[in-house]
């Protein structure tokens, strides 16, 4: 059964620092998505970035990365010279990709962000 | 662009009364989702909806109906609402596809 682990429930970075955030799955499809959300407190949803299994190349999206291990199931989000915007909550999720029918989109618990000045 | 538009975005019920929540997208998309989220916590499905007609259980369905009326509206109800189910909940649309969900601005329910 699908299912995403963020094991960071808070984390506070320093202004301009980088940050990685983590997030571990699993699945029995070899075809599947991963991606990354941001939800300020303001509470709407932002994507942020998008890996897809087969694809060879992390994912990358402006100050945003993607550290994409196959191997070990792992894919961390990784924000570079993080801003005070950046404070927020971030979700993993994954979407088993099922042609044919119908692929659940299923999220992780979240890990909060706080930037500080 | 309307993209993902849930009604109503406030809502508060007493115990044992029913509504619906409504969703429309507006991107042509196949697939439609209904989530939950608790304060402080991740984002649950409920159900979920490949096509007009079809709809499908997600992680937390109990107590919860759904309807895919048409490729634009998928409308989740709440037959006899518990204050267990005070919660956000989020409906989303996406294509066929590995490309991201887009979300509504959620609807914010207090059952009393």
């Amino acid at each position: 059964a699908q299912k995403i682990t963020q094991t960071q429930p808070g984390m506070f970075v320093q202004e301009k620092e980088a940050v990685t955030l983590d997030c571990t799955y699993d699945t029995s499809d070899p075809s599947y998505g991963l991606f990354w959300y941001k939800q300020p407190s303001s509470g709407e949803m932002i994507f942020l970035i998008y890996q897809g299994s087969y694809d060879q190349q992390n994912a990358t999206e402006g100050r945003y990365s993607l550290n994409f291990q196959k191997a070990r199931k792992s894919a961390n989000l990784v924000i570079s010279a993080s801003q005070l915007g950046d404070s927020a909550m971030y979700f993993c999720a994954m979407r088993e990709a099922r042609w044919s029918s119908a692929s659940k989109i299923i999220f992780g618990s979240g890990t909060r962000l706080s930037i500080r000045p | 662009n309307a993209g993902v538009t849930q009604t109503p975005k406030f809502q508060v019920l007493k115990t044992g009364q029913s509504m619906t929540l409504q969703c429309a997208q507006d991107m042509n998309h196949n697939s439609m989702y209904w989530y939950r989220q608790d304060p402080g916590m991740g984002l649950r499905l409920i159900y979920y909806s490949a096509s007009e007609g079809t709809t499908d259980k997600g992680e937390v369905p109990n107590g919860y109906n759904v309807s895919r009326l048409n490729k634009r509206e998928f409308s989740l109800r709440l037959e006899s609402a518990a204050p267990s189910q005070t919660s956000v909940y989020f409906c989303a649309s996406s294509v066929e596809s590995n490309t991201e969900a887009f979300f509504g601005q959620g609807t914010r329910l207090t059952v009393v």
